[in-house]
């Protein structure tokens, strides 16, 4: 069974103080990896797709990359409004369903 | 590109009532759509499978007929718990799939059940 694991579950950190989420995935058939920002009370917010080992992606102060086993999110000098909840998932069918991870919920205080 | 509407934003209704939620592609046609569910504190458990134009595909152990869906259109899918009991209480997101655009999530529907 396809599986999605993240980690650390909760993170909380100093304003300006880097950090990474990981987000492991089972590595057969994998068709893309998507990170998405969820606020309390909201949907998930699109962040990134990363589709191939060694590809990165950047926004702001948060950039994403693809290892062959692995996914990273990288959150440079983080500000309060970073707060949220980061969901990592797989695809493994074009079209097909997402395989959500259990989610980071990061804190970020001033 | 690629907005996701999803309605009511939240809802109260009475114990064994139904209650309607509508999740529209408003730029898009949306060909597949998905039914969340979310718990607090918890990631997003996917419910059901939904076509345009054919039945739902329901993931192993949900009930089909608790939880109707239908996608009429390209732009409209819904979904109705029916006879709502208080642990049907949770927080319901839909999305939908785009070419381009990879998957867009609506806002979401708290759905209170007392």
């Amino acid at each position: 069974e396809d599986q999605v694991t993240q980690s650390p579950e909760a993170l909380r950190l100093q304003e300006g103080e880097s950090s990474s989420l990981n987000c492991s995935y089972t590595v057969s058939g994998l068709r893309g990896l998507f990170w998405y920002r969820q606020d309390p009370g909201k949907g998930p917010e699109f962040l990134f797709t990363l589709y191939s080992a060694g590809e990165e992606k950047e926004k702001e102060r948060l950039k994403a990359t693809l290892t062959k086993k692995e996914s990273f999110l990288h959150i440079t000098a983080p500000k309060p409004e970073d707060s949220a909840t980061y969901l990592c998932a797989a695809i493994y069918n074009q079209g097909g369903k997402l395989i959500f991870g259990q989610g980071t919920e990061l804190s970020v205080k001033p | 590109g690629a907005v996701v509407s999803q309605h009511p934003s939240w809802v109260i209704c009475k114990s064994g009532t139904s209650v309607k939620i509508e999740c529209r592609s408003l730029d898009f046609q949306a060909t597949t759509m998905f039914w969340y569910r979310q718990f607090p504190k918890q990631s997003l458990m996917l419910m059901a499978t939904s076509n345009e134009g054919s039945k739902a595909t329901y993931e192993q152990g949900v009930e089909k007929d608790k939880f109707l869906i239908n996608h009429a259109s390209l732009t409209l899918s819904t979904l109705t718990v029916t006879s709502a009991h208080p642990e049907d209480s949770s927080f319901y997101i839909c999305s939908a799939s785009h070419l381009n655009y990879g998957y867009t999530f609506g806002s979401g529907t708290r759905l209170t059940v007392v």
